[in-house]
């Protein structure tokens, strides 16, 4: 089963343009985790945050968490066309597994 | 490039036959997850391997089983395949110290078919 869901399922913008996720999860977190997918491909880790952090930077990245509603946002600042992927959040509650949500695609146009 | 190594990429098998797919982990890392991802899904835990022993599964049967060896090389096998087994099959490796689960690096996946 999936703990988390992401809104939105699919997001378009432009290039330069910011773009925004988020997700929701059902239980208590030892720590979240944001990965990206591109066409099917292997997932490649972006950035995880601790319970006990409220926000954290990558670059152009910034995740917030906010754990009284179960909730986490990804912020890409400056989108790129190369940035066009699945972004997948993933929760880990201790029990050595990372559970997934159900993604949502970005494309970037040029 | 996370240094996980997956075979085959693609292949194709029939209904009830058997097929094993296998993970070669990222030099010292002591972990395998395996997940299947069907399209369209995030990824779904199946088990974890470490240090040689199954230590967690997800809600498959057992017709899915794995095995880690010494060398942190991985196998995940799945025996009387169904149609609904068509899917990405992701080997993830990690360094465990605690409790707590920390970054993953998959591997490119292999892609099943099952006709």
């Amino acid at each position: 089963s999936q703990q988390g869901e992401e809104d939105p399922q699919a997001l378009s913008i432009q290039e330069g343009e910011n773009a925004t996720m988020n997700c929701s999860y059902k239980t208590s977190i030892n720590n979240l985790q944001w990965y990206r997918q591109n066409s099917g491909r292997g997932l490649v880790h972006l950035i995880l945050i601790r319970s006990n952090e409220r926000e954290k930077h990558s670059g152009r990245l910034r995740v917030t968490l906010d754990t009284s509603k179960k909730s986490s946002s990804l912020l890409i600042t400056a989108s790129r066309a190369a940035d066009t992927a699945s972004y997948f959040c993933a929760t880990d509650s201790g029990f050595q597994k990372l559970v997934f949500g159900t993604g949502t695609r970005l494309l970037v146009s040029p | 490039e996370t240094g996980v190594t997956q075979s085959p990429t693609h292949l194709i098998k029939t209904r009830g036959q058997q097929v094993t797919l296998r993970c070669s982990s990222q030099s010292g890392h002591n972990t395998v997850s395996w997940y299947q991802q069907a399209l369209g899904q995030g990824p779904q835990f199946i088990f974890q391997y470490y240090r040689e022993e199954e230590n967690g599964r997800g809600n498959f049967p057992p017709r899915f089983s794995g095995l880690q060896f010494p060398n942190y090389s991985s196998e995940l096998n799945v025996n009387a395949l169904e149609l609904d087994d068509s899917a990405l099959y992701l080997c993830a490796s990690s360094f465990r110290t605690g409790a707590n689960t920390g970054e993953l690096f998959f591997g490119e996946g292999s892609r099943l078919t099952v006709l």
